[in-house]
């Protein structure tokens, strides 16, 4: 069991949008940046989110980040079919276990 | 900048699982080194990092076992766990760390299999 709440699978239409919640604590998400990863089947994670909602460059604006109290939000607008993949939220746990945590993945469908 | 693991692909029942994960194209100093593992289907996991200083932190779950070490020189770092099991089973991930949390360049991952 994840440190990290994620819904387990989310599903949209292209051209819509789709939000990804991530819900932890204050150890880790309430008092702490969190960063958004993109993972494609048999490739390696990709960073598309960080300090809570900081895009690194080449990453498109229809992927944002947010934060509120111990729960952080992915959103992705104009949903296309190549945006199918796993999502996963990470952040710093800052409880006695000090470390880096992961969310359990959510994986996005385009219908 | 680039990162690449290499190291066996098969690791037998309560042996030592080593990997090294090589770096190219940017410096090491001024970041952390991390790795991370993902059991076949299933999320991801941290194991621990390493500052350039040479501190480590690990998760708690896997601290017995794990030792991160760095070689300057080299460009390298690496990954040892001991006392693996078929749970050990996993890809795994190397990774730079910014600002003491987010991974933001990951090498592609390689298979280890623990297996008789």
């Amino acid at each position: 069991q994840s440190v990290l709440t994620q819904p387990p699978s989310v599903s949209a239409s292209p051209g819509q949008k789709v939000t990804i919640s991530c819900s932890g604590s204050s150890s880790t998400v309430g008092n702490n940046h969190v960063s958004w990863y993109q993972q494609f089947p048999g490739t390696a994670p990709k960073l598309l989110i960080f300090d809570n909602y900081k895009r690194p460059s080449g990453i498109p604006d229809r992927f944002s980040g947010s934060k509120s109290g111990t729960t952080a939000t992915l959103g992705i607008t104009g949903l296309q079919t190549a945006d199918e993949a796993d999502y996963y939220c990470e952040t710093w746990d800052s409880s006695l276990s000090a470390g880096l945590v992961f969310g359990g993945g959510t994986k996005l469908t385009v219908l | 900048v680039q990162l690449q693991e290499s190291g066996p692909g098969l690791v037998k029942p309560s042996e030592t699982l080593s990997l090294t994960c090589t770096v190219s194209g940017g410096p090491m100093t001024s970041y952390f080194w991390s790795w991370v593992r993902q059991s076949p289907g299933k999320g991801l996991e941290w194991i621990g990092y390493i500052e350039d200083s040479g501190s480590t932190n690990y998760n708690p779950s896997l601290k017995s076992r794990v030792t991160i070490s760095i070689d300057r020189s080299r460009t390298q770092f690496s990954l040892n766990m001991g006392s693996v099991t078929a749970a050990d089973t996993a890809v795994y991930f190397c990774a730079r760390v910014r600002d003491g949390y987010f991974l933001d360049h990951w090498g592609q991952g390689t298979l280890v299999t623990v297996s008789s």
